[in-house]
């Protein structure tokens, strides 16, 4: 079945440092891929997506680009801010099931220092 | 409604008693999913919904869980004679099936504490 794994954290950063959180995935078809974030006590927020290999979805200066050769969608950020502080999920929907069920990582769990 | 309204926000039951979760998912969305998000176990599907039939039930973890939803609206997840492993935030979202692609909106959770 579909899978995703995504690195564990929880990540420590400095302000304006350089993140980069992996994520990898198993699926059958060709996934759409996503992230989404967790604030503090708020919703799960869709982050950014992209649906096909070599798509690269941004939002807030976050970026990920779908590698379909390493099956990878790594998100990056290349100044975080204490505001990015929140929990990241890796998620993929291979439409072949349960309309657009997603499958989720683990979650990162960032946190930025001023 | 804005977005989608999860109740309550917060349940504590006692172990054996039953729980009813609710979601109100986005007007005009048909499709409605409920996820748990549990400690050690991250974020699993539970049930699907597209309209008012549920044609995926893969997730559900025993048959003290059940879901409806009528009207292709409200959605209820019910959990009968609830334990302590049930303990967890239960996540419900709704989208547009339009497309593989479709964004879900998230419900911002029932967290149920079992004692």
């Amino acid at each position: 079945g579909d899978s995703v794994t995504q690195m564990e954290g929880p990540v420590t950063l400095s302000e304006e440092a350089f993140l980069t959180i992996n994520c990898t995935y198993t699926a059958t078809g060709y996934p759409s891929l996503f992230w989404y974030v967790q604030y503090p006590g708020e919703g799960l927020q869709l982050l950014l997506k992209a649906t096909k290999a070599d798509d690269k979805g941004s939002n807030k200066g976050f970026e990920a680009t779908y590698r379909k050769e390493t099956t990878s969608f790594h998100l990056e950020k290349g100044s975080v801010q204490v505001s990015d502080s929140a929990v990241y999920f890796c998620a993929l929907s291979d439409g072949n099931n349960a309309g657009n069920m997603l499958t989720f990582g683990g979650g990162t769990r960032l946190m930025v220092k001023p | 409604g804005a977005g989608v309204s999860q109740s309550p926000s917060n349940k504590v039951t006692e172990k054996g008693k039953d729980v009813e979760l609710r979601c109100d998912p986005i007007s005009g969305h048909t499709a409605l999913y409920w996820y748990r998000q549990s400690l050690g176990q991250g974020l699993e599907f539970l049930i699907y919904f597209q309209g008012n039939s549920a044609p995926d039930k893969s997730g559900l973890p025993s048959d003290r869980f059940s879901a409806e939803r009528t009207g292709g609206s409200v959605s209820t997840l019910t959990i009968q004679r609830t334990q302590q492993e049930d303990s967890a935030v239960y996540l419900c979202a709704s989208s547009l099936v339009e497309g593989m692609n479709t964004e879900a909106f998230f419900g911002q959770g029932t967290r149920l504490t079992v004692v």
